[in-house]
């Protein structure tokens, strides 16, 4: 069964650091990668996907991922966070080998950034 | 244009009871899916309808049924609600292309 592995749970950042969130998902087959972010009191939205093409994607608000096949890995980076960046962020995959878009997400990090 | 709409927003219900979340995706889209949030298993997976058809059903008991209309709005029902039932439950629509699911607010569901 396919599965998405977030590997830290919260994670604490001062203003102007950088984050890389990472992910790694268990499947062989072709996938469609996802970030989503979830501010507090808001509802989940797109950071940013990779379908096929170029690995490095580039998102919203100034994020991006890498997306290294080799690995099944898809981590998320920032250079420089901020304040507003506190949130919850969930890795997903959609496989291709499925009509639809049932979505497998990672548990999710928290992230916490000071001012 | 509007997002994808959930009602109701909160819902409080007992043991043994059954419950409907409505929702209401955005204009043109086909496709509904339904997740169930919680602290301890995270975002799951419920099941998706295109075009009034069930596509794809994650791991859950017979007791979550959903089912979508002509005009793509879906309602999910949860009968003889558990305690382990209370979870936020998200809805999210696609347009035909699959290429980003856009999700509501959700409707957060206590039993007691």
């Amino acid at each position: 069964a396919q599965s998405v592995s977030q590997h830290n749970h919260h994670v604490i950042l001062s203003e102007a650091a950088s984050l890389e969130l990472g992910c790694n998902y268990s499947y062989g087959g072709t996938v469609n990668l996802f970030w989503y972010v979830q501010y507090p009191g808001q509802h989940l939205q797109l950071l940013l996907k990779y379908f096929s093409g170029d690995p490095l994607v580039k998102g919203i608000k100034g994020f991006e991922a890498e997306f290294i096949k080799s690995k099944f890995s898809f981590n998320l980076r920032k250079p420089s966070v901020q304040w507003s960046d506190t949130a919850e962020y969930f890795c997903a995959v959609n496989s291709l080998n499925q009509a639809g878009t049932a979505l497998i997400f990672g548990k999710g990090t928290t992230l916490s950034v000071s001012s | 244009k509007a997002g994808v709409t959930q009602t109701p927003r909160y819902l409080i219900k007992t043991r043994g009871q059954q419950v409907t979340l409505s929702c209401s995706p955005i204009s043109g889209h086909r496709s509904v899916s339904w997740y169930q949030q919680t602290p301890g298993q995270g975002l799951q997976f419920l099941f998706e309808y295109f075009s009034e058809t069930q596509r794809n059903k994650g791991n859950f008991p017979g007791r979550f049924s959903g089912r979508q209309f002509s005009n793509s709005r879906s309602e999910m029902n949860v009968s003889t609600l558990e305690l382990g039932d209370s979870a936020l439950y998200l809805c999210a629509s696609s347009d035909y292309l699959n290429t980003e699911a856009f999700f509501g607010q959700g409707t957060r569901l206590t039993v007691v």
